[in-house]
C-alpha cells in the first residue's frame, strides 16, 4: 500500500458526460501528479500540482482540468468525454516539488470506461 | 521531447531464469527509478538510483545507473511466478521532470 488513495476504483459513463476523479496523496506529500494509461500506451503525464499550485502540464487535453485543494487532495475533471478517453487514470504523490527526492508513489488508479 | 527506449518490450521466461532489461536515451538523467505494475494496480517503486555508476539491490533485483547517465538496467535473478508484471524505468531529467519508458512486460512460466 503506497498510502495514495484514489476514488472511485471503476467508473462507467457515456460519451459527452463529465466525471471527477479524486486523489489523496500520502501523508506529508505536497505534490500530486496525474497520469493516463491507455492499453497501447505507457504512462502519459497529464499535470503536476505542488501545494495547491500548478507546476507543470503534460499532454493534457483542454477538456480535462485539475486542481489541488488546501487539504492537498486533488481532483481531475474530465468533460465532454469521448470513447478514446477510456483508460486507467493514476495519481501519484511526492514529498517536495519533484526535484529531490524525485520518487513518486502511485495510487491504485481509476479505470474509466466511456460507452 | 525526451524519450526513453526501454527493451525488450516483452519477455517470456521459465521460472528460475535470470532476467535483464534496460532503458536508454540520448539525454542525460539525474536519477533513475524502476517500477513494477501488476494487472489492475498502480506502479510500485522498486529501486531508485541517484549517482552515475551506482549499483543497488533489492532482494533478487539489481539495478545500475549507467556511467554515461544515459542508461540504466534492471536484473532479476532466479525469477518466480510472482515476478509477472510490467516493469517501467523512469528517468528524472535536468528540469526535474520524470520521463517514463514504455515498459517491459514479463511473463514467467512455472
Amino acid at each position: 500500500d503506497s498510502g495514495v488513495t484514489q476514488t472511485p476504483k471503476h467508473l462507467i459513463t457515456a460519451t459527452g458526460q463529465r466525471v471527477t476523479l479524486r486523489c489523496s496523496p500520502r501523508s506529508g506529500d505536497l505534490s500530486v501528479y496525474w497520469y493516463q494509461q491507455s492499453l497501447d500506451q505507457g504512462l502519459q503525464f497529464l499535470i503536476h500540482y505542488y501545494n495547491g499550485e500548478e507546476r507543470a502540464k503534460g499532454n493534457i487535453l483542454e477538456r480535462f482540468s485539475a486542481q489541488q485543494f488546501p487539504d492537498l487532495h486533488s481532483e481531475l475533471n474530465l468533460s465532454s468525454l469521448e470513447l478514446g478517453d477510456s483508460a486507467l487514470y493514476f495519481c501519484a504523490s511526492s514529498y517536495g516539488t519533484g526535484l529531490f527526492p524525485p520518487e513518486q508513489y502511485f495510487g491504485p488508479g481509476t479505470r474509466l470506461t466511456v460507452t | 521531447g525526451q524519450q526513453l527506449n526501454q527493451s525488450p518490450q516483452s519477455m517470456f521466461i521459465q521460472e528460475g531464469e535470470d532476467v535483464s532489461m534496460n532503458c536508454t536515451s540520448s539525454s542525460i538523467f539525474n536519477t533513475w527509478l524502476w517500477y513494477k505494475q501488476e494487472p489492475g494496480e498502480g506502479p510500485v517503486l522498486l529501486i531508485a538510483l541517484y549517482k552515475a555508476g551506482e549499483l543497488t539491490s533489492n532482494g533478487r533485483l539489481t539495478a545500475q545507473f549507467g556511467i554515461t547517465r544515459k542508461d540504466s538496467f534492471l536484473n532479476i535473478s532466479a525469477s518466480i511466478p510472482s515476478d509477472v508484471g510490467i516493469y517501467f524505468c523512469a528517468g528524472q531529467n535536468q528540469g526535474g521532470k520524470l520521463i517514463f519508458g514504455q515498459g517491459t512486460e514479463l511473463s514467467v512460466k512455472p
